[in-house]
């Protein structure tokens, strides 16, 4: 079973809308976790850490649940450019390698 | 300046050439990990360095070897190309005691 799962999408949302993923992560000990965005063809960039009990930045909000064991992206007021894939990312317990997820691709259209 | 680079960004080689790929960052990270990225697979992570004297192995590293030249430097050596490594290659660093990770640019890798 993958570590880290997501719906690969596509979410194709009008802007203005507000858009929300999950993601599941099956390693009960991982301590950290991360959303990345990568847009086409690009490097992946952290977009947010996601400590115990979520934080905000700006149109962004990540929650963590650990007894469900996952973790959400909100995305208020959609943006063209914020059109682009995001990564779920978990840590693994004691090391400092990271699980990536396959994506969730986002289309924000006019 | 980019903080993490990649050298060379595209390139196209033949089944059972020797390539290098490059990475060297400013960030002054002590770890540094190469990974590759494929269509449907997402990111999987080949060798993992924690210092100039420390390498390990990761999920994929069959078919696949690095060097440490420096705290800046990581290179991934592919010792026999095979098309199934067709993929997009990204290097990354992290600091001592923190998960985030920072990416370069990324290399498009073409075995044919």
């Amino acid at each position: 079973r993958k570590e880290v799962e997501q719906d690969p999408g596509p979410f194709n949302v009008p802007e203005g809308a507000t858009v929300a993923f999950n993601c599941t992560y099956s390693n009960s000990a991982s301590q950290s976790f991360f959303w990345y965005r990568q847009d086409c063809r690009k490097e992946p960039k952290l977009l947010m850490s996601v400590y115990s009990s979520g934080n905000e930045d700006g149109r962004f909000t990540a929650q963590l649940n650990r007894a469900s064991q996952y973790i959400s992206l909100l995305i208020r007021d959609s943006k063209l450019s914020d059109s682009a894939t995001y990564l779920c990312v978990g840590s693994g317990a004691g090391s400092y390698q990271l699980t990536f997820g396959k994506g969730t691709k986002l289309s924000v259209i006019p | 300046d980019a903080d993490v680079t990649q050298t060379p960004r595209n390139r196209i080689t033949k089944t059972g050439k020797r390539i290098m790929l490059e990475c060297s960052q400013t960030k002054g990270h002590d770890r540094m990990y190469w990974y590759r990225q494929d269509p449907g697979l997402g990111l999987r992570l080949i060798y993992y360095s924690f210092d100039v004297k420390d390498i390990n192995k990761g999920e994929i590293s069959d078919g696949y070897s690095v060097s440490r030249q420096a705290q800046a430097k990581f290179s991934l050596s592919l010792e026999s190309a095979i098309p199934n490594q067709t993929a997009l290659y990204f290097c990354a660093t992290s600091a001592d005691s923190t998960y985030e990770q920072y990416f370069g640019p990324g290399t498009r890798l073409t075995v044919t």
